[in-house]
């Protein structure tokens, strides 16, 4: 199965500023999956974002607020926009599909100040 | 509203006894159920699947079971062991869902020495 190297693995940030979270796979993958787990919650999909597309998002999540890239086949970066408090969670990225299972990066702890 | 559900936050076992967690959904249109385990600062990890067109499916001392007609599964973990202790999410999915994993909040196994 792949494996994934996400960073940072945590940071304390000023509410109003941006982070970037990046994630890089050991091999090429089609779909990269962002996910969100705010405190005592279960994983929520932020979106899917594809090679060369526009990422895909679920209800409640917008691309101002969580822009998303995906320049190649191997890397995918998030970014948290003009963060408040209520932003603290912990933040992965997955690869993979239904049938092999996926398999996630080490997630990155946000919280917000 | 959860379609999936993990009902108990938390679970103690004795070492080298069964652990039995449950979970249970409502959307009777899922047709395929992981389990995954996360340690503390790392992402989920997954343990094991089973696709609607089976009751059971066994993986060394992990067996998931699926009661189609109870909207339940249950995952068995014998015996337990002491590196078992994670807090283990269960994620359905189903073929119209464009890959998302709809996940529980999680239990936490705690295996007593």
């Amino acid at each position: 199965s792949a494996v994934i190297s996400q960073k940072p693995s945590r940071d304390i940030c000023q509410r109003g500023t941006s982070l970037t979270i990046q994630c890089q796979v050991d091999s090429q993958v089609t779909m990269m999956f962002w996910y969100r787990q705010q405190p005592g919650q279960s994983l929520t999909l932020i979106a899917t974002a594809n090679q060369g597309s526009e990422a895909t998002y679920e209800s409640g999540f917008v691309i101002d607020k969580f822009p998303i890239s995906r320049p190649n086949l191997t890397f995918s970066t998030l970014t948290v926009s003009n963060m408040s408090p209520e932003d603290s969670s912990i933040y992965l990225c997955s690869v993979g599909d239904r049938v092999y299972g996926y398999t996630f990066g080490s997630g990155t702890r946000l919280t917000v100040v | 509203d959860q379609q999936v559900k993990q009902n108990s936050p938390s679970l103690s076992v004795q070492e080298g006894r069964i652990s039995i967690l449950n979970c249970d959904y409502t959307n009777s249109m899922f047709d395929y159920f992981l389990w995954y385990k996360k340690y503390p600062a790392e992402g989920p990890t997954f343990l094991i699947s089973i696709s609607s067109i089976k009751d059971k499916n066994e993986d060394g001392r992990f067996t998931v079971f699926l009661n189609k007609s109870a909207k339940h599964l249950s995952l068995h973990i014998v015996p337990s062991q002491p590196g078992d202790s994670a807090v283990y999410f269960c994620a359905a999915s189903d073929e119209g869902g464009n890959y998302q994993l709809i996940w529980g909040a999680g239990t936490k196994l705690i295996i007593k020495p």
